[in-house]
């Protein structure tokens, strides 16, 4: 299944690097996800994009930008991190709200990243 | 205010055992949409189930069962004659439909460990 695919899958960054993070899917679906899966934490949403529109920003700090250039890309530029923000990035992407409610969200593989 | 808990955090289990996935749920929602996924150990969230809030039919998939019981805010998991291939960790999450963004709260995970 490679409904989702994400690159690259492991980055290793010194904190005053500069990096991007791509996701991009192939389901038709027009909202993309960005969550962070920390060791001790549960998953965390960051950011959501509907029809390319940021529609939910859950309070990360400005060192993660993201971007959604159209329904089947993703990025998140990545500049000055921290080594507590070491961890799997996962991408999501899923339809709309349908009748039926929340769609169900299809997740890549994520990307392991390692500030040092 | 939502909430997901997953009670276990690791269960072991010889492989043919059955295994069962506790998740209870804290939501003030009337509608609301619960989810399993899975995730191995190449980081992808693989989707399993999706139950909405007004469906209270248990459902099975294979050597998958959910039991959806509204009365304790419960939706556990049971793995039928258990395989290798079933290790991993496994998530519960929840959603409704105001969430903004589409939100999946996920509970801590559980990690499956089916020894041969």
């Amino acid at each position: 299944e490679t409904g989702v695919t994400q690159t690259p899958r492991h980055l290793v960054m010194g904190m005053t690097n500069k990096k991007s993070l791509k996701c991009e899917q192939h389901l038709g679906h027009n909202a993309m996800y960005w969550y962070k899966q920390s060791a001790k934490k549960p998953l965390e949403l960051m950011f959501v994009y509907s029809l390319e529109e940021r529609v939910e920003n859950n309070s990360v700090p400005s060192r993660f930008s993201p971007e959604c250039p159209n329904s089947s890309h993703l990025f998140l530029h990545l500049h000055t991190l921290q080594p507590e923000d070491s961890a799997l990035y996962l991408c999501a992407s899923s339809h709309l709200n349908s009748p039926l409610g929340p769609d169900t969200q299809y997740f890549g593989p994520g990307t392991r990243l390692t500030v040092l | 205010a939502q909430k997901v808990t997953q009670a276990q955090t690791e269960i072991s289990v010889v492989e043919k055992e059955d295994v069962t996935l506790d998740c209870v749920y804290e939501t003030r929602d009337t509608t609301y949409y619960l989810f399993w996924y899975k995730q191995p150990p190449s980081g992808e969230l693989v989707f399993l189930i999706r139950r909405n809030s007004f469906d209270e039919q248990n459902e099975i998939s294979g050597r998958y069962s959910w039991n959806f019981q509204k009365s304790t805010s419960s939706f556990n998991f049971t793995i039928t004659a258990s395989q290798v291939v079933d290790s991993a960790v496994y998530f519960c999450a929840l959603t409704h439909d105001k969430a903004a963004g589409n939100k999946l709260t996920f509970g801590g995970g559980t990690r499956v460990l089916v020894k041969p």
